[in-house]
């Protein structure tokens, strides 16, 4: 099935960081989405874009759809231990949402 | 108000079974859509139901159905169980149909031997 890239596969960082993720994809999505999944769990929505070049904010969380309605952006300021898990982008288009093939983020003490 | 909720959580079967999964979207919503999730493959699109409809299909076998009743819970069966079956499946819940802003269950884990 169809998958979006998703930048950096993994992250090893130390508590206190700040983090950057990606996802591109070759389609133009009407909206973009950002899960976080925990081990054994479903994934919970972050953030929602809507409209391109739009900057959101949730806590430490960023997120920027951008302007060429191809590619989503995720920072997470100020890392802390209950940031680690896998974060998934997903665009939606007309008819479904596309995942991304999800950045595992580990945070260390 | 209440998540959405998959039962059950856990499953063990065997080659060649049937196994039928379900889901509880959350209260007013009426599109639930279920995803396959493999550590190899990701999260792949199974169906989408909207009011008792499926409106949309993921690239799966014959043996991936899944129906919608009318208060909008979900089941889904896979028959004629493979090894590679094996999986978390996940069901998504969202106000309308196309699954913008979709919240998830915690899945169902099964396993096939």
């Amino acid at each position: 099935g169809q998958q979006l890239n998703q930048s950096p596969q993994s992250m090893f960082i130390q508590e206190g960081e700040d983090v950057s993720m990606n996802c591109t994809s070759s389609s133009i999505f009407n909206t973009w989405l950002w899960y976080k999944q925990d081990p054994g769990e479903g994934p919970v929505l972050l953030i929602a874009l809507y409209k391109a070049g739009e900057l959101t904010s949730n806590g430490r969380l960023t997120a920027q759809f951008g302007i060429t309605r191809k590619d989503s952006f995720l920072n997470i300021s100020a890392s802390i231990p209950s940031d680690v898990g896998i974060y998934f982008c997903a665009g939606h288009n007309t008819d479904k949402l596309i995942f991304g093939t999800g950045t595992r983020l580990q945070v260390f003490p | 108000k209440a998540g959405v909720t998959q039962t059950p959580r856990y499953l063990i079967k065997t080659r060649g079974q049937q196994v039928t999964l379900s889901c509880s979207p959350i209260s007013g919503h009426r599109s639930v859509s279920w995803y396959q999730q493999t550590p190899g493959q990701g999260l792949q699109f199974l169906f989408e139901y909207f009011s008792e409809t499926q409106r949309n299909k993921g690239n799966f076998p014959g043996r991936f159905s899944g129906r919608q009743f009318s208060n909008s819970r979900s089941e889904m069966n896979v028959s004629t169980l493979e090894l590679g079956d094996s999986a978390l499946y996940l069901c998504a819940s969202s106000y309308g149909t196309g699954a913008t802003e979709a919240f998830f269950g915690q899945g169902t884990r099964l396993t096939v031997v």
